[in-house]
């Protein structure tokens, strides 16, 4: 089974600033998907960005990019010019390449609860 | 386009009752998933169907049951409901049932259980 663990319960940031959050995973298998999702109190999760496990490059999106280390198992989400708008729950969700019955579901890890003071 | 829409947007039951809740997937999305979000806690995977089918289960109790229709909305039941209950339930769409397509959220149903 997978697992995914996000270390920092709560972060904060100056608004413009840069701002890093944490991810590890743990999976036997060699292709996967990674995802990171923003989840601010009118409470529907938005994907911010996803990364393929096969693709080395690192995925960006506008003003988020992702540090993934493929064989430590890391995959951290870099908020640059940080915005009011990006305050939120920010989850780390893993997701499997395979296939069959079953594979279509994504495992989260517990949040990190970001603020951006102004 | 609308997204995905979940209803109620809010309930409230008592222990031992019984619970439907809706979710209508993005136009042309045939794949619904569910999701149990606790308070403070991320998702748990409940339940996917696809073209009416269930293709995954997640480590919840037989009181919890599914089902999709025709027009591939969905509908969880809970029967027997039990304080633990009490979550945040997100439903999800996609296109297909296979992983490079990411899944859609609805704002989901808090379920609150007294």
């Amino acid at each position: 089974a997978q697992t995914v663990t996000q270390s920092q319960p709560e972060m904060s940031v100056q608004e413009a600033e840069t701002v890093t959050l944490s991810c590890t995973y743990d999976t036997s298998e060699s292709n996967y998907y990674l995802f990171w999702y923003k989840q601010p109190p009118s409470r529907q999760m938005i994907l911010v960005i996803r990364q393929e496990a096969y693709k080395q490059q690192n995925a960006t999106e506008n003003r988020f990019s992702v540090n993934f280390q493929k064989a430590a198992k890391s995959f951290s989400l870099k908020i640059s010019d940080s915005q009011l708008g990006d305050t939120a729950m920010y989850f780390c969700a893993f997701m499997t390449a395979y296939s069959g019955a079953g594979s279509y579901q994504l495992t989260f890890g517990k949040g990190t609860k970001l603020s951006v003071i102004p | 386009d609308a997204g995905v829409t979940q209803s109620p947007t809010h309930l409230i039951k008592t222990r031992g009752q019984h619970v439907t809740l809706r979710c209508s997937p993005i136009s042309g999305h045939k794949s619904v998933s569910w999701y149990q979000q606790v308070l403070g806690q991320g998702p748990q995977f409940i339940f996917q169907y696809y073209e009416k089918e269930e293709r995954g289960r997640g480590n919840f109790p037989d009181r919890f049951s599914a089902r999709q229709f025709p027009n591939y909305s969905s509908e969880l039941n809970v029967n027997a409901l039990l304080l633990g209950d009490s979550a945040l339930y997100l439903c999800a769409s996609s296109p297909k049932d296979r992983g490079r397509e990411p899944q859609h959220f609805g704002d989901g149903t808090r379920l609150s259980i007294l």
